[in-house]
């Protein structure tokens, strides 16, 4: 199994809800990495899970909240998001190391009204 | 800082002529250097990297991507563009253990 995958493919969801975006892979990778890609713009790094602990927050607001309950899933639980926050959601997995690509899921979509 | 330049926004390229998507790097030491693409509505695909060894790295689907060193360059490649490799192309940088930076796009489009 070569793939990551992402659930949900699209959310909606007002500024007071909470909702959360689910990542899995299955190849074994104990590196996994949550980004966010506004339309027409490059992906930006959030947040990088090592061994299932956190080891890169990129000064992202507390309203994003990243969890790794095991290695093959990873979390991003929403809270109180504004308009600005609507993006392609995505989740991406590596083998630990410097030199290994990351393998991208199709990501979420997410609008915030 | 290190980072990765794309000089182009758009490249357009008739079906079945050579391809090239242009990508500079900036970095402190050995780059090791990415390029990935994405279609719409989609997530990224890896095509090739370099790490060391052979200046012309190899990838998926047939395109191959040239390292300079003294150009400080590391342009993506194809011999013979299809209408499907239309698509958006993103060249990335590993700037830390686990960071990697992208640039800024090259959209490719090839007509019939």
């Amino acid at each position: 199994d070569t793939e990551v995958t992402q659930t949900p493919k699209h959310l909606v969801m007002g500024m007071t809800n909470k909702k959360s975006l689910k990542c899995e892979q299955h190849m074994g990778h104990r590196a996994m990495y949550w980004y966010k890609q506004k339309a027409k713009k490059p992906p930006e790094l959030m947040f990088v899970y090592s061994y299932e602990k956190l080891s890169i927050n990129e000064s992202v607001p507390s309203r994003f909240s990243p969890e790794c309950p095991n290695s093959s899933l990873l979390n991003l639980h929403l809270h109180a998001l504004q308009p600005e926050d609507s993006a392609l959601y995505l989740c991406a997995s590596s083998q630990d190391g410097a030199y290994n690509e990351q393998f991208f899921g199709p990501g979420t979509r997410l609008t915030v009204l | 800082a290190q980072s990765v330049a794309q000089p182009e926004d758009q490249v357009n390229v008739a079906e079945g002529n050579p391809l090239t998507v242009k990508c500079t790097y900036s970095v402190s030491g050995n780059p090791y250097l990415f390029w990935y693409v994405q279609y719409p509505n989609r997530g990224l695909q890896f095509l090739l990297k370099y790490i060391t060894g052979d200046n012309l790295v190899k990838g998926s689907y047939g395109f191959e991507a040239e390292f300079n060193k003294s150009q400080t360059s590391f342009h993506l490649k194809k011999p013979s563009a299809l209408v499907s490799d239309s698509a958006l192309y993103f060249c990335a940088v590993r700037t830390g253990f686990q960071k990697l930076v992208f640039g800024t796009g090259t959209r490719l489009l090839v007509s019939p």
